[in-house]
């Protein structure tokens, strides 16, 4: 099972922020949060990865609350190229056999 | 750089036959996976190799799905016999240690 919950959808205009929530209320100390998405016909592309606090790389930046039960990724000035379904993963890294557990995603739809 | 190459990416089968799906992974990864999916239940793993060693092997997909590792870089997954149920997109990933997932486009597999 998914150690994650997302909404199933979310809708943005062109040029927005968008931020797409994740909740992990039973995350484990060894847990790392990873951020895939997916666009048709391919398969998921690796976004971010976090611990705690604050992340942010060329793509995209993740925000962990203090308490690390929910994080929030941020897409700024979204474009129709966005449009995929992201999927926040939760998994122990230390474990040399991590696997991911895939949830349903977000599905983020963009509006010209 | 190569990514993964999934061949092939479309596969019309009819029930009862035997297919084989191919995937070359990232040189140099050693980690590779297979998943399944569709739209109801999603991303499902289904073997895992570390350095070619069978990981694991997906518990439910056990009887009819068989996947190898005969190098490190070329692995194959055999569906035999198929059936009209394993319809799906089956995707191919590979990971160098410690490090994210890289997917493959997918191959539609459609079993009539």
């Amino acid at each position: 099972l998914a150690k994650t919950t997302q909404p199933p959808s979310m809708e943005a205009y062109e040029g927005q922020e968008v931020n797409v929530s994740c909740s992990h209320t039973n995350i484990a100390t060894s847990e790392y949060i990873y951020w895939y998405r997916q666009v048709p016909h391919q398969g998921p592309q690796f976004i971010i990865q976090g611990y705690k606090d604050y992340v942010v790389n060329e793509v995209a930046s993740l925000f962990i609350s203090a308490d690390r039960k929910l994080s929030t990724l941020s897409l700024p000035w979204v474009s129709l190229r966005d449009a995929a379904v992201y999927y926040c993963i939760v998994t122990d890294r230390m474990d040399s056999n991590y696997q991911l557990i895939w949830g349903s995603g977000t599905k983020l739809i963009i509006k010209p | 750089d190569a990514g993964v190459t999934q061949t092939p990416r479309h596969e019309v089968a009819e029930k009862g036959q035997t297919i084989i799906l191919k995937c070359e992974p990232v040189s140099g990864h050693n980690d590779l996976f297979w998943y399944r999916q569709t739209k109801i239940q999603g991303l499902e793993l289904l073997s895992y190799f570390r350095s070619k060693s069978l990981m694991e092997d997906g518990g439910a997909f056990k009887d009819r799905f068989k996947a190898e590792m005969l190098n490190s870089s070329f692995s194959t997954l055999k569906i035999q016999p198929t059936e009209p149920k394993d319809s799906a997109v089956y995707l191919c990933a590979s990971r160098d240690w410690g490090s994210e997932q890289y997917f493959g486009p997918g191959t539609r597999l459609t079993v009539l």
